[in-house]
């Protein structure tokens, strides 16, 4: 089993729909993960951490079920600008640990259509 | 506040050559860490350097290497390049020990290496 899994996708929605990934993890100590979004040819932008349970940030939400290790991303009203490549990031050890080495997934590519 | 620069943004080599990438990290950030993204990939962790030590290395070969200065700022070096070798060359800043939050990396536009 891979450390960190994602859908490649392509997801293709509607302007307005909800969209949803889901990202499972292998290792159970994992404490971090992030979410970034990625455009075409740029680099990677820092999207949303999760430290607990989840976080929300205006049509964004981060979930973290830690008995099923995964963490999804819910985008509501999704927008033509949403269109990227969403990249799942898990931090496998704790931070007490000092080890800094994130575990990036391949991405999901969610592409907004009008 | 200077986000993170990195130069060149693009660079042309031949087989066997060694390149020099240079990265400048975020204004209040002491932790520099280097990535490999090819096409369709998501980014592959090469090192991680802070105090001006590797601290973390991925599984990379000892052709590549790198360095961090006093000022924070680092290079990454690869020596006897080859054609897999191209790739974006991402670096991502970071504040160091200390909170949870010491992860959060925020990446600067990469340099775009082709190796012929």
């Amino acid at each position: 089993r891979k450390e960190v899994e994602q859908d490649p996708g392509p997801f293709n929605v509607p302007e307005g729909a909800t969209v949803a990934f889901n990202c499972t993890y292998s290792n159970s100590a994992s404490q971090s993960f992030f979410w970034y979004r990625q455009d075409c040819r740029k680099e990677p932008k820092l999207l949303m951490s999760v430290y607990s349970s989840g976080n929300e940030d205006g049509r964004f939400t981060a979930q973290l079920n830690r008995a099923s290790q995964y963490i999804s991303l819910l985008i509501r009203d999704s927008k033509l600008s949403d269109s990227a490549t969403y990249l799942c990031v898990v931090n496998p050890t704790s931070s007490a640990g000092n080890n800094r080495k994130l575990i990036w997934g391949l991405g999901t590519s969610l592409a907004v259509n009008p | 506040d200077a986000g993170v620069t990195q130069s060149p943004t693009h660079l042309i080599k031949t087989r066997g050559q060694q390149v020099t990438l240079r990265c400048s990290p975020k204004s209040g950030h002491d932790t520099v860490s280097w990535y490999q993204q090819a096409l369709g990939q998501g980014p592959q962790f090469i090192f991680q350097y802070y105090e001006e030590e590797e601290r973390q290395r991925g599984n990379f070969p000892d052709r590549f290497s790198g360095h961090q200065f006093p000022n924070y700022s680092s290079e990454l070096n690869v020596n006897a390049l080859l054609l897999g070798d191209s790739a974006l060359y991402l670096c991502a800043s970071s504040f160091g020990r200390g909170s949870l939050r010491q992860e959060t990396q925020y990446f600067g536009p990469g340099t775009r290496l082709l190796v012929l």
